[in-house]
């Protein structure tokens, strides 16, 4: 049983433009929501992170929203830059131990 | 570079061949934690240490497939009498005890198995 839920699948945007990421958990016992970015032949590496108990985190151009009652968590990324294209991978973990981790979004931002 | 390292990158074997790969996790990081990645896919986990305690292993790690980590320091995951489905990517991912949360991952092994 698929523990997050994440879409789209793959999504390209212009330059500059807003690339917006969806997730959704049923757990309620997850305690911390990372955001990571993975690059092709490398391993994930850690974006953006948030706790339940805030609504929103903007570090940069990233940011992002967490909605406790949906139990959805989006990443945005403002001013898209063709640097941005990877695969982005949203994360739930338990315990702060035990990771979930979607199924992925390949990002394509077009100059 | 500092960060964590994985042996071989890549690694062709035959079906039935067993394979060992090898991950060195960030020196001062006492977890270590081990995923396998398929096509399309995030990581699932597999199993971690604490130091060199195994404590948790899951449902996926097959009996054929085996990890240490003899001075919790680096650890090797193996697989024996690999089949076709084992083809995936193993990422090593460490971190700090009293930072958890926040797991450093390892480029990955890429196993196919013909």
């Amino acid at each position: 049983q698929q523990q997050v839920k994440q879409s789209p699948q793959s999504l390209i945007v212009q330059k500059g433009g807003i690339s917006i990421i969806n997730c959704a958990y049923e757990n309620t016992a997850f305690d911390y929501f990372p955001w990571y970015q993975q690059f092709p032949g490398k391993g994930p590496a850690l974006l953006i992170a948030i706790r339940p108990d805030v609504s929103e985190k903007k570090e940069g151009r990233f940011t992002i929203s967490f909605n406790k009652s949906a139990k959805q968590f989006s990443l945005h990324i403002m001013d898209s830059q063709p640097g941005d294209s990877a695969t982005y991978f949203c994360a739930a973990v338990y315990n702060f131990n035990k990771f979930y981790f979607g199924s992925g979004t390949k990002l394509n931002v077009k100059p | 570079d500092t960060g964590v390292s994985q042996d071989p990158r890549h690694k062709i074997t035959k079906r039935g061949q067993n394979v060992t790969f090898r991950c060195d996790p960030i020196s001062e990081h006492n977890r270590l934690y081990w995923y396998r990645q398929t096509l399309g896919q995030g990581p699932e986990f597999l199993t971690y240490f604490q130091n060199e305690a195994q404590l948790e292993k899951s449902r996926l790690l097959s009996d054929r497939f085996s990890a240490e980590r003899p001075k919790g320091s680096f650890s090797t995951l193996e697989i024996q009498r690999t089949e076709q489905g084992d083809s995936a990517m193993y990422l090593c991912a460490s971190s700090f005890e009293t930072v958890q949360e926040t797991q450093y991952f390892g480029p990955g092994t890429r196993l196919l198995v013909l």
